[in-house]
Formats: structure tokens, sequence, C-alpha cells
């Protein structure tokens, strides 16, 4: 079946610690996105990416990085600059000139 | 600057009852409008989209949407509600004026749907 695939679900930070999520999608689309949802805020880009080798700041970059190596990878490092990284973390994509957006099924970053 | 607004944090309605999920937008150019819905802990679901044509809009599970360019609305509806329609319900909006046609969707803050039994 096509589709995005996140993983972990969960995920536990200690303070410091820089941590992966991982996106990967067999749909073929050109553009992914990270989106992060914390409650009553909606979901807000993160950064987002149209071709391989090359992504973009979204709204709220600051302490994230990315990389996209392969058109069917984009993976979200968060790092130990992100002061309040407790959320849920959403993965999506896109065709190129398309329309809506698929999503992954979202990973729950936690700060222990 | 484009941006979507749900005014409602939560919506309750009796099954079997028509439900309306309200949403406006600012954009400027023509827009592209989505509804998704989502269940706790789970990713988002494409429910429906305007990108041009007819005004109403039909879409999965029963829904539709009505798109209304001179309020700028695009309000949610269902004839009749089901317990099963309880669920966190976002409208979006892509802007098909940015030069750069990113894809880039931006979300109203989200609406909780309550179906009572």
């Amino acid at each position: 079946d096509g589709g995005i695939t996140q993983s972990p679900k969960y995920l536990f930070r200690k303070e410091g610690q820089n941590v992966t999520l991982s996106c990967e999608q067999n749909l073929n689309h050109d553009a992914m996105y990270w989106y992060r949802q914390d409650p009553g805020q909606g979901l807000r880009l993160i950064y987002y990416s149209q071709i391989v080798n090359d992504f973009q700041k979204g709204d709220i970059a600051e302490g994230y990085s990315v990389s996209r190596e392969k058109k069917e990878s984009f993976p979200l490092t968060v790092t130990s600059a992100q002061k309040n990284p407790t959320a849920f973390y959403l993965c999506a994509s896109t065709m190129r000139w398309g329309t809506e957006a698929f999503f992954g099924q979202g990973t729950r970053l936690t700060v222990v | 600057a484009q941006s979507v607004a749900q005014p409602e944090d939560q919506v309750n309605v009796a099954e079997g009852n028509p439900l309306t999920v309200k949403c406006t937008y600012s954009v400027s150019g023509n827009p592209y409008l989505f509804w998704y819905v989502q269940y706790p802990n789970r990713g988002l679901q494409f429910l429906l989209k305007y990108i041009t044509g007819d005004n109403l809009v039909k879409g999965s599970y029963g829904f539709e949407a009505e798109f209304n360019k001179s309020q700028t609305s695009f309000h949610l509806k269902k004839p009749s509600a089901l317990v099963s329609d309880s669920a966190l319900y976002f409208c979006a909006v892509r802007d098909d004026a940015s030069s750069s046609n990113t894809g880039k969707l931006i979300f109203g803050q989200g609406t909780t749907l309550q179906v009572k039994p």
C-alpha cells in the first residue's frame, strides 16, 4: 500500500539530546513537509522540501534541522536548541504541482 | 498574508442532526481549500477540497462543503451526524498566487466536533 510512514510513534528525549524523527513515503511525491501540532494551535510548518537536496525553512524552523538525500525520505532532527520540543510531529507529502497533502500517523515527542 | 480562521473551538450536535463546522479564509489569489479530520493520536485524513468549479463539494463519509467567495467561507457540513464523526477537524488553504507554488498549506486552529447519542 502507498503511504507515509513515520517512526517511532512515541519518542522520549532527555534535556540536551538531539533526536531524529523518521519520515518515509512511497507515493513518489516530490514535496515533503514537517508540521508541529500543539493543543489549540493547529499545525505549524517547520520545514519543507520540493526536490531532493533542497529544503526551505517554514514558520518555526529554529531548533530543528532536516535533510533530503532521497526522494522518499525526509528526516527531522530536533536539536538541543529547541527549548520546548514536546509536541506531536506530523510529516506530509504532495505531488509537486498537486493539491491535497497526505499525512503520516505522527510521532509524539516528550522531553523527560 | 494567507490565513484561515475556525471561529469555534468545539461544536456539539446530537446524532442524526445536521452539523456545520465553520471556516473563513484570507488569500491574495484564488484559494485552494481543504478539510481534514484527525482522530486522537493519528495523522490527518483528507476529506474534501475545492479548487474550482461547483461551489458545493462532496467528499468522504458523507461530508460536503460550500465555497462562498463573497463571504470568503468554506463551511463543512453533513446532513445527519454520527457518533463516529466525533473528531478534530481542520480547514486549510493554499494560495495559487504563490510564486513558488510550494504546495504549502495554512491550517486553521481546528474545531472539535462532539456528536452525542
